[in-house]
């Protein structure tokens, strides 16, 4: 079957580095997407990995592996309206696979 | 705007009622989901059209629930005797090589909310 994890909720403080969590159990699989959600609002692109290792984007960063199942979005110099849901997606061919998502609270 | 647009924003309804939802891809994009998603969850797939084929139907939550794509443009999505439990957020993404894009990424709509009464 398919499986997403990451973790429900976390906190951090403007400024600082924050890395979101995600693991997948699935076959078939062809790549991992980031999306952030605003609260009301609709998903909208963050990243795509196929290959394994880290893709860089400005202050957002996505890391793949694999063999591990694992993946991490990277969130630096965090801005108060980095505060959203984080979704991980598993692409399996023909649609998305999310896990629950990650609700991320930016502090001053 | 060339984005993903849906039609209506809000539906409330009573328990019964058939609801009737437009979806309005990237005019470029061959590829068209529907997915739902209720509050703190992540959006869950329903069903996904390549052109007017629809490709993948086994997810769609119950025979209450079809799509349509009749002209390989823009999609509709019914759901029949509504239930309180069919309260959720319906989205809708498009996905398709454009120029300097990743074809698999898919970009959603705003979203259709529905209420069920």
């Amino acid at each position: 079957g398919q499986n997403i994890d990451q973790p429900t909720e976390m906190t951090a403080t403007e400024g600082a580095i924050v890395q979101i969590n995600c693991t997948y159990q699935t076959s078939g699989f062809n790549g991992l997407f980031w999306y952030q959600q605003h609260a009301g609002e609709a998903p909208t692109f963050l990243s795509y990995n196929v290959l394994d290792g880290l893709e860089e984007k400005g202050r957002f960063s996505s890391f793949l592996s694999r063999s591990k199942g694992y993946s991490y979005l990277l969130l630096k110099e965090l801005q108060m309206k980095d505060s959203a849901s984080y979704l991980c997606a598993e692409d399996a061919g023909n649609m998305l696979t999310f896990g629950g998502g990650t609700r991320l609270m930016v502090k001053p | 705007d060339t984005g993903v647009s849906q039609d209506p924003r809000h539906k409330i309804t009573k328990r019964g009622q058939n609801v009737t939802f437009r979806c309005d891809p990237i005019s470029e994009h061959n590829r068209l989901y529907w997915y739902r998603q209720t509050l703190g969850q992540g959006p869950e797939f329903l069903t996904y059209f390549q052109n007017e084929a629809q490709l993948e139907k086994s997810r769609l939550l119950s025979d209450r629930f079809s799509a349509e794509r009749p002209k390989g443009s823009f999609s509709t999505l019914e759901i029949q005797r509504t239930e309180q439990g069919d309260s959720a957020m319906y989205l809708c993404a498009s996905s398709g090589r454009t120029s300097g894009g990743i074809e698999e990424t898919q970009y959603f709509g705003p979203g259709t909310r529905l209420l069920v009464l």
